[in-house]
């Protein structure tokens, strides 16, 4: 079985540009999730989809951030503008059924903000 | 609120000896409880995890994790580590409902010394 994908694997922009991430869930996988990894801590919930809806975004920095799944398969999530505080590892990951926790990772997108 | 402590930010083990990473949490009932592990520049793989019945739990990898209710807590063992266990290891909580959502710990980054 393939893994979640994601690209790029590294970027490096300046404060202000816009950035943005793409990830591919195991087929079949109806839950995607988005975190922020910021170096020292663990993960942190950005949003959860459930086939193409929101289930979750509350801790989605409205002004600046964005993320959608479209048809229920891959997703984007999107910085504009970006922050130095921005800088982080971005994870995706996916599960068949939500309340197995089966999550699958991906290897995340390492974010510089210059 | 509910929390997860994990609180050694780093441990130091020489190859071969035994290891024991802390977790504990603060939920309102018995949580669905997880480890993770990530290697650098890897996403996060699961190593083991408690739903039910016995509270002693069986991972990957050789490890283990002992649930105590009466202690809130659910450490991570292995008898006799390998330098490829260096890596950061999170433990997290899980609600048993709603959007089943993890809760995560900081974080303990595991250095091997040969």
């Amino acid at each position: 079985e393939a893994g979640v994908a994601q690209s790029p694997r590294y970027k490096i922009i300046e404060k202000r540009q816009s950035v943005a991430f793409w990830c591919n869930p195991i087929s079949g996988h109806a839950t995607l999730y988005w975190y922020q990894q910021i170096l020292g801590q663990g993960p942190k919930l950005l949003i959860q989809f459930q086939n193409n809806g929101v289930v979750d975004d509350s801790q989605l920095p409205k002004d600046r951030f964005s993320a959608e799944r479209l048809k229920g398969v891959d997703s984007t999530l999107k910085i504009q503008p970006a922050k130095l505080e921005d800088s982080a590892v971005y994870l995706c990951a996916s599960s068949a059924l939500r309340q197995d926790y089966g999550y699958t990772f991906g290897s995340g997108t390492r974010l510089t903000v210059v | 609120a509910q929390s997860v402590t994990q609180p050694d930010i780093h441990i130091t083990v020489s190859e071969g000896a035994s290891l024991e990473l802390r977790c504990n949490y603060s939920y309102g009932a018995t949580p669905y409880l997880f480890w993770y592990v990530q290697s650098p520049g890897q996403g996060l793989q699961l190593l083991l995890k408690y739903f039910s019945g016995d509270t002693l739990v069986q991972g990957i990898k050789g490890f283990e994790a002992e649930f105590k209710r009466s202690q809130s807590s659910f450490n991570l063992r292995k008898p006799s580590v390998h330098w490829s266990d260096a890596a950061e290891y999170f433990c997290a909580v899980g609600a048993r409902g709603g959007n089943y959502q993890l809760i995560w710990g900081a974080g303990t980054k595991l250095i091997i010394k040969p």
